[in-house]
């Protein structure tokens, strides 16, 4: 069974200014997909980035990275010129690739707070 | 908007009642999936359904049970209701592409309370 830690709580961070926030995965399989999702206050789940495990480049979305470290098994986010509206929680998600299955297994999130 | 519909959006209900949550997936998603968002068990994929059929299931009770219609909609029915089943919802969809390159878009939940 795969496992997705992140370690982090809580964090905060001056608007404007850049955070990373902190994901492990377990896993003894090779192709898997890697996510980042957004829970703001209203509580909508919304996709930031997702990244394949087969792939070596980082992906990026405007203002959001990640560092993917495939050997490590670690996954973090960077959001740069945070913005007030980047205030929610955050979870990273692991998903294998099979046939048929695409289940999601979600760490406990980060949540986030942006300060003015 | 995510484009996935969920109904209804709160549900207040007693212990040992059933319910009955309903998920209509973005237009062209052949793919369903429910999770339970709760504090003490945090983000739990529940079961998915890929055009009408049962495709995984995970830590699912036995007294919840799930389908999908020939309309693609879907619906998670929760029996025997007891206080731990409080918690919010989610349906997602994809259209389940080849390889696991789809998305799973989240609709806004359904928030269950069980008194």
């Amino acid at each position: 069974a795969q496992t997705v830690t992140q370690s982090q709580p809580e964090m905060s961070v001056q608007e404007a200014e850049t955070v990373t926030l902190s994901c492990t995965y377990d896993t003894s399989e090779n192709n898997y997909y890697l996510f980042w999702y957004k829970q703001p206050p209203s509580r909508q789940m919304i996709l930031v980035i997702r990244q394949e495990a087969y792939k070596q480049q980082n992906a990026t979305e405007n203002r959001f990275s990640v560092n993917f470290q495939k050997a490590a098994k670690s996954f973090s986010l960077k959001i740069s010129d945070s913005q007030l509206g980047d205030t929610a929680m955050y979870f990273c998600a692991f998903m294998k690739i099979d046939t048929g299955r695409r289940a999601l297994t979600f760490g406990s999130g980060t949540r986030l707070q942006v300060q003015p | 908007d995510s484009g996935v519909t969920q109904t209804p959006k709160h549900l207040i209900t007693a212990t040992g009642q059933r319910v009955t949550l309903r998920c209509s997936p973005r237009s062209g998603d052949l793919s369903v999936y429910w999770y339970q968002q709760s504090l003490d068990q945090g983000l739990q994929f529940l079961i998915q359904y890929y055009n009408g059929e049962e495709r995984a299931k995970g830590n699912i009770l036995e007294r919840f049970s799930a389908q999908q219609f020939p309309d693609l909609h879907s619906e998670l029915n929760l029996s025997s209701l007891e206080l731990g089943d409080s918690a919010l919802y989610f349906c997602a969809s994809s259209v389940f592409l080849a390889g696991g390159r789809d998305t799973q878009y989240f609709g806004p939940g359904t928030r269950l309370t069980v008194l």
